[in-house]
């Protein structure tokens, strides 16, 4: 396993595009999480699945903002009508973890090298 | 909200030099990460301090959860170029965020040869 694979790895749209964004965890993770970052900032929490479950989504993720663990694998992020500043870099990261633990020490999260969008 | 502040913003020292970074939070925190990240790529986690008072070391880095786990340092020693990136905390397990990490802002640093 190569860790988690994020695609693309830029993309730069025109406002008021949809663009998509697909995260490939590490295969025997059950638990991936999606967060937003940038310039000059932490990364910002956005939502994340326990398996197919999408159990917990953050204020930042507007109704602009859909996100699918369809068969508990693959994750798909989704941005209709992009404005200006969802311009940022978009990380996907994923753990092993039981279903309602919450997260300790003993859990490390693996990042993707993230996809960074720009809107023009 | 948690949140975890951390200082300096930036640092720009010679090689050779030593240096701390802080991150505080009026927040307990169960455990405390570092991270590293270089431009364009995510997050790689350099360690985990999960006891109070725990000081940890990674070579030339060291790295200490305050007693209260509220706060957390990291000090480089002899800082060299391979060292310049953004340094992230990152807290878990704790009220609102037991489920996800909270990241401070991190702290540019860069070493210049």
């Amino acid at each position: 396993d190569t860790g988690v694979s994020q695609d693309p790895r830029h993309k730069i749209t025109k406002r008021g595009q949809n663009v998509t964004f697909r995260c490939d965890p590490i295969s025997e993770h059950n638990r991936l999480y999606w967060y937003r970052q940038t310039l000059g900032q932490g990364p910002e929490f956005l939502t994340y699945f326990q398996n197919e479950a999408q159990l917990e989504k953050s204020r930042l993720l507007s109704d602009r903002f859909s996100a699918e663990r369809p068969k508990g694998s693959f994750s798909t992020l989704e941005i209709q009508r992009t404005e200006q500043g969802d311009s940022a870099m978009y990380l996907c990261a994923s753990t092993r973890i039981k279903v309602r633990q919450v997260l300790s020490g003993a859990n490390v999260l693996t990042f993707g090298a993230g996809s960074r969008l720009t809107v023009l | 909200t948690q949140l975890l502040e951390q200082s300096p913003q930036f640092l720009s020292i010679q090689e050779g030099e030593n240096l701390t970074v802080y991150c505080n939070s009026s927040s307990v925190f169960s455990s405390l990460q570092w991270y590293r990240q270089e431009p364009g790529e995510g997050p790689v986690l350099l360690v985990t301090v999960v006891t109070g008072g725990e000081v940890k070391k990674l070579k030339r880095l060291t790295f200490q959860f305050g007693d209260a786990r509220k706060d957390s340092s990291l000090h480089i020693t002899a800082a060299q170029p391979g060292d310049t990136g953004l340094y992230l905390c990152a807290g878990a397990g704790s009220g609102a965020g037991s489920y996800q990490l909270t990241f401070g802002k991190g702290t540019k640093l860069s070493v210049i040869p």
